[in-house]
């Protein structure tokens, strides 16, 4: 059982660049969540999926697109990188909306 | 204001010392409170629930105080393994979703 796994663990880009953040959880969780960050800023949620084939904005979606492939895996796309979107990302996934909520190890970009 | 705020610390206590942090929150309609455990360079992880009767867990109590608006984390007898950085979680129903809002969090470090 290894909960919930991101890939890849860290990254650089170059501005401009895009690139897929991939996320797969095998607890048979329906809701998952992409998070980023930032010193001092704590975690803030960029785009969440309630159950498979839905998808919504969190408090930071601007420059980032999602797609719940199916009820495992919830990627993260950047299309076109900028430097102020250097962070960490961690992905999380819960039961469902109100429970409590676990998460990957993190991937961290660099983007130049 | 922020959602949810912390005191940065970071707060350097011996071993066997006993540390209490605060958090408080801007939101009254908030329903749900946490404390997340984050190790340097990875993921949270959850601590404990806060209830409002307030909660304990071996040497962590937790306590709500609704009126302040405000919750703790009192750690006893602290190990060198509790260093970390601990944030408060705090929810709220927002659109029929529930939203997890992060403190930026408090960091311990324990001295031998």
């Amino acid at each position: 059982n290894a909960g919930v796994t991101q890939t890849p663990k860290f990254q650089v880009l170059k501005t401009g660049q895009s690139m897929t953040l991939q996320c797969a959880q095998d607890m048979n969780h329906n809701s998952m969540y992409w998070y980023r960050q930032d010193p001092g800023m704590g975690l803030r949620l960029i785009y969440y999926s309630a159950s498979e084939g839905t998808t919504d904005k969190g408090e930071v979606p601007n420059g980032y697109n999602v797609s719940r492939l199916n009820k495992r895996e919830f990627s993260l796309r950047l299309e076109s990188a900028a430097p102020s979107q250097t962070s960490v990302y961690f992905c999380a996934s819960s039961l469902s909306g109100r429970e409590t909520q676990y998460f990957g190890p993190g991937t961290r970009l660099l983007v130049l | 204001r922020k959602e949810v705020e912390q005191d940065p610390g970071p707060f350097n206590v011996p071993e066997g010392a006993t540390v209490a942090f605060n958090c408080t929150y801007s939101n009254s309609a908030s329903q749900s409170f946490f404390w997340y455990r984050q190790d340097c360079r990875k993921e949270p992880k959850l601590l404990m629930s806060v209830y409002s009767s307030g909660n304990e867990d071996g040497r962590f109590t937790a306590q709500l105080n609704r009126a302040s608006q405000y919750i703790s984390l009192l750690i006893r007898d602290s190990k060198l393994s509790d260093s970390a950085t601990y944030l408060c979680v705090v929810t709220a129903m927002d659109t029929g979703r529930r939203a997890l809002t992060f403190g930026s969090g408090t960091r311990l470090q324990v001295q031998p």
